[in-house]
Order: structure tokens, then C-alpha cells, then sequence
């Protein structure tokens, strides 16, 4: 039963454009959501996070935004570095068990020159 | 400042053997949590652990996984009788608190893989 779903396995984006990375969830107990990066051979970072009270959150180049009605959200990545080539994950939990955290299967972006 | 610290970062058991994997949080760190990753699947909880104390182990399988955090000296995943199914990356997070709701507060280690022959 999988809750949270990345339906690509990858992308590959020139570097400068934008990375939309997708999301999917079915759990509406599902509050919090959050991105991680994940480099080989190293353990997931924190990267963004967004509060279902909210409909978009901003950090420097990375935007998330969600779609509560849809169960959907999205990681734009703008502009896109060779260095933002990894795995990224998203990840779900609800507050009453806030500890922890449904992650989708990760989608590999590959920055090209 | 070190960061979350796990060993051994490869650990290959033959089938029937027992796996020990330890996990040092974070200095300052009380909150410790396990996941593992199975091959093309994402992380999935297994444990959550405080100092001494079982919090939340509904992600841990019935039989045969266990897990401390003592009071002193690092957390232990402990994997009795080993299967191929139990090849996977285990990996540790801590947090100097409940994360409630989870943020950037909570650090992962770099991860142990079990390769069960």
C-alpha cells in the first residue's frame, strides 16, 4: 500500500531550465509534507517542507507547491545546477504520529550541461 | 560537529547469522529513529526511540528485529537470523526533540547496507 507516490523514476533537465519533480499522496490524515535530497552513498537531507494550511512554500530556487483537492505536490527547482543532480524524495506525515514519515519511491534528476 | 554516525557502513551476514547495527545520534540528539530502504522502494519507518524507552515501533517487523537506545552508548538495530530479504539500507535519523510536525531538525546518517548472502 503504497501512501506516497513518484511516478517518475527520473528526469533529466538542462541546466538553467526548471525541475518540476511530482508527488502524489492518498492519506488525507496527511498534514506535512516535505523533500529530501539524497546524494549516493549518503543519507537523505532536509531540503523544503510545506504545511497543508499552506498552498506554496519558497526557498531560494526551490518552490514547493500544493494541491490538497488533487493530493498532489510538486518541487520546482529553478534554475537547475549540475550540483541538484540526486534522488529526491518526498515525504508525508500526519500530526498525530508526526514522528513519522511516509516517503515515496524518489525520482533520480540528472542536471545535464 | 559531527553528524549522525552509523556503522558499519557495509556489513555482509551468510543467512542464520545475527546483524548489530549501531547508530550515535547527534551530540545533543535524544530522539532517534530507524528506517530502511529495500531496493527501488523509498524509506520506510521501522522504530522511533528515546533514551531507554520504546516510543513507536509499529514499522518494526514481529519477529526477529529489535531495538535500543541505553542510556549510555550509541542506538542498536539488531537483526536475529538473518534472511535475503533483509538486504537493504537501514538508516538512522535523530532530532533534538519530537518533531512535531517533522522539519529540518531531523539529520539522517549516512546509512548501513546489509548484504545477507
Amino acid at each position: 500500500d503504497q501512501q506516497v507516490k513518484q511516478n517518475s523514476p527520473s528526469l533529466s533537465v538542462q541546466e538553467g531550465r526548471i525541475s518540476i519533480l511530482n508527488c502524489d499522496y492518498t492519506n488525507s490524515m496527511f498534514d506535512y509534507f516535505l523533500w529530501y535530497k539524497k546524494y549516493p552513498a549518503e543519507g537523505p537531507t532536509f531540503l523544503i517542507s510545506i504545511s497543508s494550511i499552506k498552498d506554496k512554500n519558497e526557498d531560494g530556487r526551490f518552490t514547493v507547491f500544493l494541491n490538497k483537492s488533487a493530493k498532489h505536490l510538486s518541487l520546482h527547482i529553478v534554475p537547475s545546477q549540475p550540483g541538484d543532480s540526486a534522488v529526491y524524495f518526498c515525504a508525508a506525515s500526519d500530526t498525530g504520529t508526526a514522528s513519522k514519515l511516509t516517503f515515496g519511491t524518489g525520482t533520480r534528476l540528472q542536471v545535464t550541461l | 560537529n559531527a553528524g549522525v554516525m552509523q556503522n558499519p557502513r557495509h556489513l555482509v551476514r551468510r543467512r542464520g547469522q545475527e546483524a548489530r547495527l549501531r547508530c550515535s545520534p547527534m551530540k545533543g540528539h535524544s530522539h532517534v529513529y530507524w528506517y530502511r530502504q529495500l531496493p527501488e522502494e523509498g524509506l520506510k519507518f521501522m522504530v522511533y526511540l528515546q533514551k531507554e524507552n520504546i516510543i513507536d515501533e509499529s514499522g518494526m517487523p514481529k519477529e526477529r528485529f529489535s531495538a535500543e537506545f541505553p542510556k549510555e552508548g550509541p542506538s542498536i538495530l539488531r537483526i536475529q537470523q538473518v534472511v535475503r530479504g533483509d538486504s537493504a539500507a537501514y538508516f538512522c535519523a535523530s532530532s533534538p526533540r519530537r518533531q512535531q510536525p517533522p522539519n529540518e531538525k531531523l539529520f539522517f546518517g549516512s546509512g548501513t547496507q546489509l548484504s545477507v548472502l
